[in-house]
Order: C-alpha cells, then sequence, then structure tokens
C-alpha cells in the first residue's frame, strides 16, 4: 500500500506570497492532519480534515486554512507570508473506526522557506 | 490544555549502555505514540500504546505506558549508533484524532561509539 505523498516537497516563496501544499493520504484513510514543525515551537497541529469537513483546528492565524476533497486528498493554503512560516509541513493520515482514530501515518513533509 | 513533557532533550550515550527517556502528560489519556524523527525526515511510527499497563518491544527499544501516573518511557537497551535519532512522544487527548496529536519537544539521542 502506497504512503501518505506530498507535493512539493520544497518551496521558497517570498513574504507576501501565498502558498498552496498538497497531500493525499493512504487509500483508505478519511482522516487528514496537517502540522507544522518548527525548532524553535516544536510540532504544533494546524487542522483535522474528516469527509471533506474541518473538525478541529489549531492555534494559528486565519491565513492558514485548508479543505478536503471527496477523494481525501488535501490540500493546505498560507496566505501573505511572513518569514515565520518557513517550516516543515507534515501531513498525516489516519483511519478512523468505531473505537476512535487510529495510528497516525506520516508524510514525508514540504519543506518551505520564506524569504 | 494538554501539556507533554518529554525528559531529557538531549541524551549523548556510548554504544551498549541502556537509558531511558520519559514522557508525562497532563490530562488523562489512553492514547500515547511514539515517534523518530531522523535529521531532515519525516516521522517514522515506532509504537501505539491504547491502554494503561500497555508495553511493546521491537528490537533495542521498548515503550511502556502508565495511564494513572500520565507517563510513558522508552527504554533503550545496549544502544547502538543507528539508534541515533530524534525521538518523540505524542498524545491524542480524545482518542478519535480530531483535536490533533499534542507532541512533546523531542529527545535528541546520540549514541557514540
Amino acid at each position: 500500500k502506497a504512503g501518505v505523498t506530498q507535493t512539493p516537497r520544497y518551496l521558497i516563496k517570498t513574504r507576501g506570497q501565498q502558498v498552496t501544499l498538497s497531500c493525499s493520504p493512504i487509500s483508505g484513510h478519511r482522516s487528514v492532519s496537517w502540522y507544522q514543525q518548527t525548532p524553535g515551537q516544536g510540532l504544533q497541529f494546524l487542522f483535522e480534515y474528516f469527509s471533506e469537513t474541518q473538525r478541529n483546528k489549531g492555534n494559528f492565524p486565519g491565513r492558514f486554512s485548508g479543505r478536503q476533497f471527496s477523494n481525501s486528498r488535501s490540500e493546505m493554503n498560507v496566505s501573505t507570508l511572513e518569514l515565520g512560516d518557513s517550516a516543515l509541513y507534515l501531513c498525516a493520515s489516519s483511519w478512523i473506526g468505531a473505537g476512535g482514530s487510529y495510528e497516525q501515518y506520516f508524510g514525508p513533509g514540504t519543506r518551505l522557506t520564506v524569504t | 490544555e494538554l501539556k507533554v513533557e518529554q525528559n531529557p532533550l538531549f541524551l549523548s550515550m556510548q554504544e551498549g549502555k541502556n537509558y531511558t527517556i520519559y514522557c508525562n502528560y497532563s490530562t488523562t489519556s489512553d492514547r500515547l505514540y511514539w515517534y523518530r524523527q531522523d535529521p531532515g525526515k519525516s516521522l517514522e511510527s515506532l509504537f501505539v500504546l491504547l491502554s494503561n499497563g500497555a508495553v511493546k518491544q521491537e528490537g533495542r527499544l521498548m515503550a511502556s505506558l502508565d495511564t494513572k501516573a500520565r507517563l510513558s518511557t522508552l527504554h533503550i537497551t545496549a544502544a547502538v549508533h543507528d539508534l541515533s535519532a530524534t525521538y518523540f512522544c505524542a498524545v491524542d487527548q480524545l482518542g478519535r484524532g480530531a483535536d490533533g496529536l499534542t507532541f512533546g519537544k523531542g529527545t535528541h539521542l546520540i549514541i557514540q561509539p
């Protein structure tokens, strides 16, 4: 079974621009979560989508948004980029069963550099 | 607010030695995860602990969970250089994934010959 894929893997943008990152979950997984990893703040939860609905969002400004499509693929968008948005953005997919959420499988990440 | 604390944050040890990484969390949860991250790479799942008293072992790594003490440990036996990495514990507070995982700051482990 193919793992979680993320595109692009690397991205360089300038301040004020916007960026869209893409994530394809493991086949059959309907939950997709996004995380931001920086040296200073560590790993922080951005948002989670399940069946095209955002179920929860972390403590990030409204410049960070996302969506999920009917095939469970997800995109996240960051508008008006700031230098502090430079980070590794990780997508994780999981299967939701009767017992709740199961293990989250992480993609390779997108390394975003804002100059 | 759920807080997850790992210690130590940095650990340098010699090959062949044993050591334990501790993960404390602040609220009730019975789902705890351990991940490994190599430099520049993503997170690799090591263990999923889903109940009090759960113990899992893979090679030289063993993880355990005590939900009453809100503590998980990752024990390394007879360390080898290949285990050098950053190790994260993470908690899924409500067990439904929607609230995301709350991660500890990670333990940067260096194993020297």
